[in-house]
């Protein structure tokens, strides 16, 4: 099945622990986004990529880092620079143009 | 100027109301606007989408109407009923480039 896969679902994280979560996409699409969202602030954008190999911050990139070596993957590191990382994590991916972005389900990151 | 402000934060109806849910953006390189619905726990998904070469769409029960002049666009759900009840979230881009997002409004459509 086409679609786009977060993983984990939900994973825990003790304090200075760097944590890696996954986003795979076999849409063929261009572009993938991550997002961050917390209660009653809507969805804010991490880092994004158009395309293999480059990324752009988005606007709160601080103590976080990814990487864009697959066309399909998207991974995103949380570090341990980053002072509240406890939050729901979303990756989403769509084509040029008028197009859609397509979500997955989620990856929701506790810090204990 | 990448900002889409999204009003109101929280709306509750009973069911067979019309909730209006209002968006304005800055940005005039802005070519789409999408509405994506959010239900708890889970991603959000399009509900339907606008280029600002037209007026109004609708789709089903849910109609998105676009003032370019004004750069406003609204959501509009006719005969809401309790399935609706979610967080819709309006959205801004051009191309590729940044998707940006409105801080969401929760619906509630109580029977």
């Amino acid at each position: 099945d086409g679609g786009i896969t977060q993983s984990p679902k939900y994973l825990f994280r003790k304090e200075g622990q760097n944590v890696t979560l996954s986003c795979e996409q076999n849409l063929n699409h261009d572009a993938m986004y991550w997002y961050r969202q917390d209660p009653g602030q809507g969805l804010r954008l991490i880092y994004y990529s158009q395309i293999v190999n480059d990324f752009q911050k988005g606007d709160i990139a601080e103590g976080y880092s990814v990487s864009r070596e697959k066309k399909e993957s998207f991974p995103l590191t949380v570090t341990s620079a980053q002072k509240n990382p406890t939050a729901f994590y979303l990756c989403a991916s769509r084509s040029k143009g008028f197009t859609e972005a397509f979500f997955g389900q989620g990856t929701r990151l506790t810090v204990v | 100027q990448q900002q889409v402000k999204q009003s109101p934060q929280s709306l509750i109806v009973q069911k067979g109301g019309i909730p209006i849910i209002n968006c304005a953006y800055e940005n005039t390189a802005f070519d789409y606007f999408p509405w994506y619905q959010q239900f708890p726990g889970k991603g959000p998904a399009l509900l339907i989408a606008i280029r600002p070469d037209v007026s109004e769409k609708k789709e089903g029960r849910f109609t998105i109407s676009f003032n370019k002049s004004a750069k406003q666009f609204s959501l509009h759900i006719m005969d809401s009923q309790p399935g609706d009840s979610a967080t819709y979230f309006c959205a801004a881009t051009y191309n590729t480039d940044k998707l940006i997002f409105g801080t969401g409004t929760r619906l509630q459509v109580f029977p």
